[in-house]
């Protein structure tokens, strides 16, 4: 079963304007967090966000916030004020406490193009 | 942040050879150290899991005996591809971790594979 879905292939946004990269996730443990990160062309994997599902406020990292919806199970990442280099690939990730083995499992991934 | 090194960067190998990729954790011990794979404009793939000093724990279709994984100290960790056939071709990531309870886990640049 797909446990974390990135429903969004593609996005376009303008430059300077926000955006936000949809992700759901699907756990029954109670403890999990869960992540963003970025990969540009290079295939280097860079950490953008975290979320503990214990954390009771949003998390927030610069330019990069993470909308946590708790009972919706929804954990979408807005990115403020877009920049070119914004442009890559965005992974939201998913890592199960004990039952789920302390691993991180990725979504499909949704490519972000930023237009000047 | 860490920094995760592998090496080689990328390594073209002809079929029925085998090739041995390095993963190492620079300034941190990684008790944890994650295999992934990742397609031409596919997600991450979680591989295989590995803790210091035990064995890897591989995720389910993938072949422990074809992916052969070494954890053998806290700042290696080696993957080698056996009998690489052109399917096995693809980017390979790892990951590390410095304890199950810190959420943060690095990755290193990754490892294309072409196999001829």
């Amino acid at each position: 079963a797909q446990k974390i879905t990135q429903t969004q292939p593609g996005m376009f946004v303008q430059e300077k304007e926000a955006v936000t990269l949809d992700c759901t996730y699907d756990t029954s443990d109670p403890s999990y967090g869960l992540f963003w990160y970025k990969q540009p062309s290079s295939g280097e994997m860079i950490f953008l966000i975290y979320q503990g599902s214990y954390d009771q406020q949003n998390a927030t990292e610069g330019r990069y916030s993470l909308n946590f919806q708790k009972a919706r199970k929804s954990a979408n990442l807005v990115i403020s004020a877009s920049q070119l280099g914004d442009s890559a690939m965005y992974f939201c990730a998913m890592r199960e406490g004990g039952t789920g083995g302390f691993k991180t499992i990725f979504g499909a991934g949704t490519r972000l193009f930023v237009k000047a | 942040g860490a920094v995760v090194s592998q090496h080689p960067s990328w390594v073209i190998c002809k079929s029925g050879t085998s090739v041995k990729i390095e993963c190492r954790s620079l300034d941190f011990q990684a008790t944890t150290m994650f295999w992934y794979r990742q397609f031409p404009k596919q997600s991450l793939m979680l591989m295989a899991t590995s803790n210091e000093g035990s064995k890897a724990t591989y995720e389910q279709g993938v072949e422990k005996d074809k992916f052969l994984i070494n954890h053998a100290s806290l700042t290696l960790s080696t993957l080698t591809v056996t009998s690489a056939h052109p399917e096995d071709s693809s980017f390979y990531i790892c990951s590390a971790r410095a304890g199950s309870s810190s959420y943060e886990q690095y990755f290193g640049p990754g490892t294309r594979l072409t196999v001829t």
